[in-house]
């Protein structure tokens, strides 16, 4: 069965620095979606950034980007010049229909 | 654009009792699905549909939890003989999967069930 581990129960960063999100998943299939989402505090979860396996590039969707190592099965999440509304519970994800979450990792922005 | 809609947002109840929930998918959206959050975890998948058809539902949580989508349109969530660990957040999210699997998933608030 897929899982997914995110690391980092915690993380901090001051504004306007950069900051690393863990993630490393576990499959034995070659073509797969990958996706960060983020949930603010009692709102509702949305997409930040997806990767498909099968593309080599990582993606990037402004001050937010991956660092995808498929042959290490690793899905990082950069944010560069953090800003106070990027606090948030921070979910890696595997999948597509049985999508598989991670434990997520709450993420601190001090002004 | 309406988002998906999710009622009630707040159920509380007492142990033993039925529950169900809504889910109002966003127009379009054909693929509809089901997770359960607990404090402190990320979304655990439930069950999902293509349109009226259920085409997941092993990993429905127990025998007392049933979904349906009977016009393909919006789903409701029972729980039956509702227990203490039942407790948690109930999200429904959405697809098009015309538009492609590359396409996220869009969620809603979610239901919080609170067992007494």
């Amino acid at each position: 069965a897929q899982t997914v581990t995110q690391s980092q129960p915690e993380m901090s960063v001051q504004e306007a620095e950069t900051v690393t999100l863990s993630c490393t998943y576990d499959t034995s299939e070659s073509d797969y979606y990958l996706f960060w989402y983020k949930q603010p505090p009692s709102r509702q979860m949305i997409l930040v950034i997806r990767q498909e396996a099968y593309k080599q590039q990582n993606a990037t969707e402004n001050r937010f980007s991956v660092n995808f190592q498929k042959a290490a099965k690793s899905f990082s999440l950069k944010i560069s010049d953090s800003q106070l509304g990027d606090a948030a519970m921070y979910f890696c994800a595997y999948g597509f229909d049985d999508m598989r979450f991670g434990a997520g990792t709450r993420l601190t922005v001090k002004p | 654009d309406t988002g998906v809609s999710q009622n009630p947002r707040h159920k509380i109840t007492k142990r033993g009792q039925n529950v169900t929930f809504r889910c109002d998918p966003i127009s379009e959206h054909n693929r509809l699905y089901w997770y359960r959050q607990t404090l402190g975890q990320g979304p655990e998948f439930l069950t999902y549909f293509q349109n009226e058809a259920q085409l997941e539902k092993s990993r429905l949580l127990s025998d007392r939890f049933s979904a349906e989508r009977p016009k393909g349109s919006f789903s409701t969530l029972e729980i039956q003989r509702t227990e203490q660990g039942d407790s948690a957040m109930y999200l429904c999210a959405t697809h098009p999967l015309a538009q492609g699997r590359n396409q996220p998933q869009h969620f809603g608030d979610g239901t919080r069930l609170s067992i007494l």
